[in-house]
């Protein structure tokens, strides 16, 4: 059964630097996108991809996230200068053509 | 309210039937989801379900929809000690998602 992965499981980091948050979606989907669970807390949405472009983000989302989909199989998440509050565990999730929603296993993002 | 609820714990006996309860918040038409998540894992999909349907099936998982009280339920049938986990309930408003905070599943032996 196709699969959505995420690289890395766990990633580390001093704040402010730049981590790259990597998933490949399902091979036959068309929407992706990321969401993040804060420990303790709901799992919040950050932002939807469509079309090589956003089609919509969270007020979470500001000017030092980015996503990209650099060829036909990566969907990617740049946080560009980590703080403190960006630990979480995050989630690449791809939607089907039925409105099935797919989620990867996470990345945990632990800033120093 | 805007928020989707859920009850934050569920103690049941093996062998005995789970029941989890979710309040969304979307009147229209609308997708609802429900997810497992075990400790350090992802969401795993379980179950879904269109607004406009009463009741779905799948093996073991029941989910009933009341949308005149916006009412979600799961039900677990036979609830196995591998059905310990968190459950999240899920609705879609503008093709994202909008959580409750999960209900935690404890299975007694």
């Amino acid at each position: 059964e196709p699969e959505v992965t995420q690289t890395p499981s766990h990633q580390v980091t001093q704040m402010g630097q730049e981590v790259i948050l990597r998933c490949v979606p399902i091979s036959n989907h068309l929407y992706f996108y990321w969401y993040r669970q804060i420990l303790g807390q709901k799992v919040e949405f950050l932002v939807s991809f469509y079309n090589n472009e956003i089609s919509e983000k969270s007020e979470i989302f500001d000017d030092q996230f980015s996503v990209e989909r650099p060829d036909g199989s990566n969907f990617t998440l740049k946080i560009r200068s980590t703080k403190l509050e960006d630990s979480a565990m995050y989630f690449c999730a791809s939607r089907g053509p039925r409105n099935e929603q797919f989620f990867g296993p996470g990345t945990r993002l632990t800033v120093l | 309210g805007e928020d989707v609820e859920q009850s934050l714990f569920l103690s049941v006996r093996e062998g005995d039937s789970s029941v989890i309860n979710c309040t969304y918040t979307d009147s229209s038409s609308t997708y609802l989801y429900w997810y497992k998540q075990e400790p350090g894992a992802g969401l795993q999909l379980l179950t879904y379900i269109f607004s406009n349907m009463d009741m779905k099936q799948d093996q073991r998982l029941t989910v009933l929809l009341n949308k005149k009280d916006k009412h979600l339920s799961l039900r677990i049938a036979d609830t196995q000690t591998g059905d310990s986990a968190i459950y999240f309930c899920a609705e879609m408003r503008d093709y994202k998602l909008s959580f409750g905070a999960g209900t935690t599943v404890t299975v007694r032996a």
